[in-house]
């Protein structure tokens, strides 16, 4: 199957600092990438579509400047949570799809101090 | 509004013993359901794809089926490395098909 990286698999920042999340599709390439959160015990929320070349589609109350997506190659998007507070601590997941079926990375766990 | 359900929340097995999860869903029209599997702090891992009711897809001890209204994951004789949570999502037709609309999930737990 499809593999798709992310880096960091875990981050710990502190208030107010802003944190880069990495999202690879390691053996295809991938116009279009997912960026979803999930809170712990709770099923994943799709935050916005990462399109290369173009602006990301953001979800309906998600904020787009605190959410900085860029999808600057056929192989990486990249994440930046900016002005992180504790809120915002979670686990970020990622995907990537070369056909039909979306493929995740490892997930990446935001800890905000 | 699209809504995908999925029961039992939370599933314990003895090992050998078979059971079905299931995932209900509500969209103006399916383009495609899938089924993942999710380790704690991990990634989904992708198992089936289905496109439309009677398909079934089988690998190892899974056999996923799908009807105009659910889906249904069967384990037969599950071993304690299935313990997992079980998430189903939906694609919908319409204007945005690449987005995936998740459950809750079915954590299971199979014991020796």
């Amino acid at each position: 199957g499809a593999v798709v990286s992310q880096h960091p698999s875990w981050v710990i920042c502190k208030s107010g600092t802003s944190v880069k999340i990495e999202c690879r599709s390691l053996d295809f390439q991938a116009t279009t990438m997912f960026w979803y959160r999930q809170f712990p015990k709770q099923s994943l929320m799709l935050m916005a579509t990462s399109n290369e070349g173009s602006k990301a589609t953001y979800e309906q109350g998600v904020e787009k400047d605190k959410f900085l997506i860029n999808h600057a190659s056929l192989t990486l998007s990249t994440l930046t949570v900016t002005s992180a507070h504790p809120e915002d601590s979670s686990f970020y997941i990622c995907s990537a799809r070369p056909l039909a079926e979306q493929y995740f990375g490892p997930g990446t766990r935001l800890t905000v101090t | 509004e699209d809504q995908v359900t999925q029961s039992p929340e939370a599933l314990r097995l003895q090992e050998g013993e078979s059971s079905s999860l299931n995932c209900s869903y509500t969209v103006s029209g399916l383009r495609g359901l899938f089924w993942y599997r999710q380790d704690p702090g991990k990634g989904p891992e992708f198992l089936f794809t289905l496109y439309s009711a009677g398909e079934e897809k089988e690998k190892e001890r899974l056999k996923a089926t799908l009807t105009k209204k659910e889906s249904f994951l069967h384990i037969t004789a599950p071993k304690p490395e299935d313990s997992a949570t079980y998430l189903c999502a939906v694609q919908a037709l319409g204007l945005n098909t690449d987005k995936l609309i998740f459950g809750t999930g079915t954590r299971l737990q199979v014991f020796p």
